[in-house]
């Protein structure tokens, strides 16, 4: 079974910080995929990362595939209130399934 | 607006009610799926459907039984429900489950309250 362990669970910070969550695994996954689920929402995609090594910027937001594609971050700049929600990171399972992390709740407050 | 629209949003029912979750998607995808969100667990997969026919079944107890009368409808039908089952659950869809990296748009989820 392939497993994502995301880090931290929680996360409260204030307006204007920076933070990085990470998402974790012992397996190699041929790519990651990272959600954002608003409160009352269902997730969203944000971004697929397929490339060991590969850097993606989506504005204040970065994303980091680790070399040996086993593991993934998002760092986000100069945080929000409206990044407030659970970040999920995604990779491909077994046959038509994605695993989905434990997930990091972001609370930003002003 | 994801172009996935679940009803209803939120629902309480006793043990011994049977209800329905409706799920429809407007985007020509021939993938649904149901997951499962509970407090403090990573989402669980709980059905798949392509172009109508079932291809995935997690294990989930008889008291689930998913119906899929077309490409565009996905429903859940709930009986005999236990409180553990109180849960967000969610409906997806998908062009089609084939490559499991495929995107999921995902819809607001109803949330259930089994008493």
């Amino acid at each position: 079974t392939q497993l994502l362990e995301q880090s931290p669970q929680f996360l409260s910070i204030q307006e204007g910080e920076n933070l990085t969550v990470y998402c974790n695994s012992s397996s190699v996954f041929s790519s990651l995929q990272w959600y954002r689920q608003e409160p009352g929402e269902g997730p969203v995609l944000l971004v697929t990362v397929v490339t060991g090594g590969e850097v993606k910027k989506l504005k204040r937001l970065t994303f980091q595939f680790g070399d040996a594609r086993k593991d993934s971050s998002l760092h986000i700049t100069a945080a929000q209130p409206g990044d407030t929600g659970l970040y999920l990171c995604a990779g491909p399972g077994t046959a038509s399934k994605l695993t989905f992390g434990t997930g990091t709740r972001l609370q930003v407050t002003l | 607006e994801t172009g996935v629209t679940q009803t209803p949003r939120h629902l309480v029912m006793g043990m011994t009610n049977k209800k329905s979750l409706k799920c429809e998607q407007h985007l020509g995808h021939n993938a649904m799926y149901w997951y499962k969100q509970s407090a403090k667990k990573p989402l669980e997969l709980m059905f798949v459907y392509s172009l109508e026919e079932r291809v995935e079944n997690n294990s989930v107890p008889s008291r689930f039984s998913p119906e899929c009368p077309n490409s565009s409808h996905l429903f859940l039908h709930l009986h005999t429900l236990q409180p553990e089952d109180s849960a967000l659950y969610l409906c997806a869809s998908s062009q089609g489950p084939g490559p499991s990296n495929e995107k999921l748009f995902f819809g607001s989820g109803t949330q259930l309250s089994v008493l």
